[in-house]
Formats: C-alpha cells, sequence, structure tokens
C-alpha cells in the first residue's frame, strides 16, 4: 500500500529564506503528484500537479519537482514571506490497480514565516 | 466562481441522528469524493464518484452512504452518527479521471456528542 511521508512535521524559518519541503513515497508507479496548501480550519487549495512524465512545475515562487524512480518530490518556495505560513501537504494518485481512484496523502509540513 | 461549495460548515449533533452535509461544485467535473481529516491520521478518502450513479468506496466508507443523482451533487450521509465521526470533512472534485487537479471544498466540522 503507498504509503506519503512529509518531513519535516514542521518548519520555521526567517522571512526571505529559501525553503525546501521534502515529500517521499514508497510506490514510484504514480500517475501524478499534487501539492496542496492549508490554511488553519480552512480547505486545501491547490499549488501545483505534476504529472509522471514531468519532472518540475512552476507557478510564481513555488517550484515543484518529481524524481518518481526513487519517490521524491520537493517544493521550493523563494523569498518566503509571512504569508507563506500554512501546512503543505502532498499526494499522490497511483497509476493503476486497486486505489488508482484515490489520492493519498502525506500530513503535512507545517511551515512558520517569521517576519 | 468555480468552486466547491459544502453546508453546513459547521454541526453539532447527537449520536444516532441522521445528518447529510451537502456538497455542490459549479465546474461541470465528473469526479466528486469525500474526504476525512483526523489530527495525527492526516487526511483519509471516504467515498468517491466517477459520474453520476457511479459510487465506491474509499479506505474509510464504514459509517458514512452517498448518493450521486446530479454532476453537480455529491451528498454524505450519517445514517446513526457516532462520536468516532467527529472530524473535519472536505468534499473534492476534479474534471476527470485521473490527470486533474482535484478542487477541495472549504471543509465541515462535525462534532457528535
Amino acid at each position: 500500500k503507498q504509503e506519503v511521508t512529509q518531513i519535516p512535521a514542521a518548519l520555521s524559518v526567517p522571512e526571505g529564506e529559501n525553503l525546501v519541503l521534502n515529500c517521499s513515497f514508497t510506490d514510484s508507479a504514480i500517475y501524478n503528484l499534487q501539492w496542496f496548501r492549508q490554511d488553519p480550519g480552512k480547505g486545501l487549495t491547490s499549488l501545483l500537479l505534476i504529472q509522471s512524465s514531468q519532472r518540475e512545475q512552476t507557478s510564481g515562487r513555488l517550484n515543484a519537482s518529481l524524481d518518481k524512480s526513487s519517490g521524491r518530490s520537493t517544493l521550493y518556495i523563494a523569498a518566503s514571506q509571512p504569508g507563506d505560513s500554512a501546512t503543505y501537504l502532498c499526494a499522490v494518485r497511483p497509476d493503476s490497480g486497486a486505489g488508482s481512484y484515490q489520492l493519498t496523502f502525506g500530513k503535512g509540513t507545517k511551515l512558520s514565516v517569521i517576519p | 466562481e468555480a468552486q466547491v461549495t459544502q453546508n453546513p460548515r459547521y454541526l453539532i449533533t447527537v449520536t444516532g441522528k441522521k445528518l447529510t452535509v451537502t456538497c455542490s461544485q459549479n465546474m461541470n467535473h465528473e469526479y466528486m469524493s469525500w474526504y476525512r481529516q483526523d489530527p495525527g491520521l492526516g487526511l483519509r478518502q471516504i467515498y468517491y464518484s466517477m459520474n453520476v450513479e457511479v459510487t465506491d468506496k474509499g479506505d474509510v466508507p464504514e459509517g458514512y452512504k452517498v448518493s450521486r443523482k446530479e454532476k453537480r451533487n455529491f451528498p454524505l450521509i450519517l445514517e446513526s452518527p457516532s462520536p468516532n465521526q467527529t472530524s473535519l470533512y472536505f468534499c473534492a472534485s476534479s474534471f476527470s479521471f485521473p490527470g486533474d487537479e482535484q478542487y477541495f471544498g472549504p471543509g465541515t466540522r462535525l462534532t457528535v456528542t
């Protein structure tokens, strides 16, 4: 069964720093990987979706990479701002078989950007 | 505005009293699903629907029912809620499966006493 791990569980950085959030998954047979942001008590907002055939996706200050063979993805945030403070989750979708209609989520990394 | 809406946003109820949480999307999405989020356990899928009248179980379907009679709506039904169903519930949708990004509703915080 697919397992998704995000380390660290929490991260605190000063404003302006560049940072990397990590996501690893145990089964490399994935269709795609998606990064989300969740603010306290709120829903999830999609940040980036990477298909299995892609290596990376960029949106503004965010860059997500995918190394399917090693079961890893990273989310790079450039020039962090206090407004980036949130919990970041990654989720993978299997490319076939039982569970292929489901997303498997990591438990998230809680990011705090200190002014 | 393209969105997924859920109602109610907050609900406190008692054990055994049937309730329905509604979910609606205005993006003509085919795929819809329900998740629950619990501390330490993360997000877990309850049910999903590939299209009208097509539903299937996720990882934690016990105690829940769903229906998909219209493309835009996907209600979650708790016929006899119990305290272990106290959780934060999210509805999600995507245009099709499996390549499209998921859009999430704002969440429904349910407390069962």
